[in-house]
């Protein structure tokens, strides 16, 4: 079975300028995670999606990060514009179905993308 | 504010030892509790969970712990083998099937030989 995939895997952009994060989750798998690790510290949720709606943003950064997921299938991130703060790993994860599993349903990553921002 | 804490950023241990990770919660609502392990260049992978039910749960060579009272969590890895050097997470939810995971800051795990 094939895993959560990533791309790009690097980035590198000065400040001010857009950058695109992108994820495809295992086939099948309902609900779609983003998460930001800052260096030293742990995966931090951006954002959460069941199928193509969204059920937890209250962490995104709304005035400069966005998210959508087409379909219900893949997923993009997108930083518009990035600060220097934003210089994090980007990770992708996604589980079956947070309704049908329980008590808690196991989150699969892929293996992010490191966004330096200048 | 860091509701999981790990207080030890590093661990070093002897092969064949006993590995002992702790973390610890401020949120008394968590109820799931789970261990991620995460090589470099490579995303977590699921280790091993423990529901706010159980004071104990055990796979193999990894034994998990869970002091409510104490708002505690411990890692056993015994023996310990130097394929087991990584980071290590602990994690935890709040609300079962809502699947919020909140991380600790991570304690990197090194085996040696």
């Amino acid at each position: 079975e094939a895993g959560v995939a990533q791309s790009p895997r690097y980035k590198i952009i000065e400040k001010r300028q857009s950058v695109a994060f992108w994820c495809n989750p295992i086939s099948g798998h309902a609900t779609l995670y983003w998460y930001q690790q800052i260096l030293g510290q742990g995966p931090k949720l951006l954002i959460q999606f069941q199928n193509n709606g969204v059920v937890d943003d209250s962490q995104l950064p709304k005035d400069r990060f966005s998210a959508e997921r087409l379909k219900g299938v893949d997923s993009t991130l997108k930083i518009q514009p990035a600060k220097l703060e934003d210089s994090a790993v980007y990770l992708c994860a996604s589980s079956l179905d947070v309704q049908r599993q329980g008590p808690l349903d196991e989150q699969f990553f892929g293996p992010g993308t490191r966004l330096t921002v200048l | 504010d860091q509701q999981v804490k790990q207080n030890s950023p590093s661990l070093s241990v002897q092969e064949g030892r006993i590995s002992i990770l702790n973390c610890d919660y401020t949120n008394s609502m968590f109820d799931y509790f789970l261990w991620y392990k995460k090589y470099p260049a490579e995303g977590p992978t699921f280790l091993i969970s423990i529901s706010s039910i159980k004071d104990k749960n055990e796979d193999g060579r990894f034994t998990v712990f869970l002091n409510k009272s104490a708002k505690h969590l411990s890692l056993h890895i015994v023996p310990s083998q130097p394929g087991d050097s990584a980071v290590y997470f602990c994690a935890a939810s709040a609300v079962p099937g809502a699947n919020n995971l909140f991380f600790g800051t991570g304690t990197r795990l090194t085996v040696i030989p």
